[in-house]
């Protein structure tokens, strides 16, 4: 069954204390990995796309990496405005009709 | 430039009533999409358009039509609603479906908040 899973649920940082989001998928015919990051009460709003193993992408403090099972978020000295959801999708499928699979997302909360 | 914009923002409804969700995309974008988010499940999808003058069930349609009015508008439409339809509803567009390349990036909506008492 084609699944994204994403770890931690939650995840808790203090100031400038680096650290990474993971997420793992097991899909067929992976056609590239996304990154959201999704504020209370807002819409996802894109950060990255990842479409090769090997491939990195940063932004500011964040930088995404993808393997042929998993993709990292690594976030380095992340600040309070950080903090949000950050979720993962995977686009899988053949000729017109791939789709996005959602994980579940990791709630990241970083204190001063 | 305002991306996606959806309305309602809020809605409560009683069970039985029906209502539509509007979309609009400003981006001249091909394909559009209706999805739901409930806690501990994620985004999921309900219809899509990959093209105008086209839709298609995504994972959780029943209960929800749609209609691709024309490639700006992607309309959803809760014919009798149900308390399993609470949800955050997001609507969302892409230059293409299912291709490579950034033209697969999909852009969301700010989402619309529905109550069904």
């Amino acid at each position: 069954e084609d699944q994204v899973t994403q770890s931690p649920e939650a995840l808790r940082l203090q100031e400038g204390e680096s650290s990474s989001l993971n997420c793992s998928y097991t899909v067929s015919g992976l056609r590239g990995l996304f990154w959201y990051r999704q504020d209370p009460g807002k819409g996802p709003e894109f950060l990255f796309t990842l479409y090769s193993a090997g491939e990195e992408k940063e932004k500011e403090r964040l930088k995404a990496t993808l393997t042929k099972k998993e993709s990292f978020l690594h976030i380095t000295a992340p600040k309070p405005e950080d903090s949000a959801t950050y979720l993962c999708a995977v686009l899988h499928g053949s000729g017109n009709t791939g789709k996005l699979i959602f994980g579940q997302g990791t709630t990241l909360q970083v204190k001063p | 430039n305002a991306g996606v914009t959806q309305t309602p923002k809020f809605q409560v409804l009683k069970t039985g009533q029906s209502m539509t969700l509007q979309c609009a995309q400003d981006m001249n974008h091909n394909s559009m999409y209706w999805y739901r988010q409930d806690p501990g499940m994620g985004l999921r999808l309900i219809y899509y358009s990959a093209s105008e003058g086209t839709t298609d069930k995504g994972e959780v349609p029943n209960g929800y039509n749609v209609s691709r009015l024309n490639k700006r508008e992607f309309s959803l439409r809760l014919e009798s609603a149900a308390p399993s339809q609470t949800s955050v509803y997001f609507c969302a567009s892409s230059r293409h479906m299912g291709q490579g390349g950034s033209g697969n990036t999909i852009y969301f909506g700010e989402g619309s908040w529905l109550t069904v008492v």
